[in-house]
């Protein structure tokens, strides 16, 4: 079975400065989707970041970045020029490619981020 | 377009009841899914619907059940509440039962049971 495992419980930043969080899989299968979620105190699952496994290339959206390493089974979040906003809890989840079990999201337990100014 | 809803926002149960939750997904989108989140256990998957059929189901017991009708909408009950069911139960649609897709979740209904 896949899993999903976050080493750091919480983090703090300060703003405008960089953070990284952790997130380490483990998984057979060739074929995945990886993916980082925000979720704020409001409780809204909102998704930050994904990167297909057969891409090289790491994924961007403007101030986040990822580090994907496959064969380390490795999925770093790079947040850039911290805004108090980002403060949130991360999850980083899995999920096979489809197939007749199903696309369920597998996710590991979540990092809280804080923002200071 | 709207977003993900969800009913009711907030329940209270007392042990034993049982209790019905409603998704509403995107308007288009054809694939549903619900996750329970707890503080111990994190987000756990419990069932995956598409075209009104289950398409997968995670690791809990028989209480928890659910379905899907021919307009996307879904509903999952439990049966017989224990203490432990408490729990944010968050809903999430896609266009279509594939990994591609974009999962959009709901704003959740929080579940206290007493």
């Amino acid at each position: 079975a896949q899993t999903v495992t976050q080493s750091q419980p919480e983090m703090s930043v300060q703003e405008a400065e960089t953070v990284t969080l952790s997130c380490t899989y483990d998984t057979s299968e060739s074929d995945y989707y990886l993916f980082w979620y925000k979720q704020p105190p409001s409780r809204q699952m909102i998704l930050v970041i994904r990167q297909e496994a057969y891409k090289q290339q790491n994924a961007t959206e403007n101030r986040f970045s990822v580090n994907f390493q496959k064969a380390a089974k490795s999925f770093s979040l790079k947040i850039s020029d911290s805004q108090l906003g980002d403060a949130a809890m991360y999850f980083c989840a899995y999920r096979n490619e489809a197939n007749q079990a199903g696309t369920a999201l597998i996710f590991g337990k979540g990092t809280t981020l804080s923002v200071s100014s | 377009k709207a977003g993900v809803t969800q009913t009711p926002r907030y329940l209270i149960k007392t042990r034993g009841q049982q209790v019905t939750l409603s998704c509403s997904p995107i308007s288009g989108h054809r694939s549903v899914s619900w996750y329970q989140q707890t503080p111990g256990q994190g987000l756990q998957f419990l069932f995956e619907y598409f075209s009104e059929t289950q398409r997968n189901k995670g690791n809990f017991p028989g209480r928890f059940s659910g379905r899907q009708f021919s307009n996307s909408r879904s509903e999952m009950n439990v049966s017989t509440l224990e203490l432990g069911d408490s729990a944010l139960y968050l809903c999430a649609s896609s266009l279509l039962a594939d990994s591609y897709n974009e999962q959009f979740f709901g704003p959740g209904t929080r579940l206290t049971v007493l």
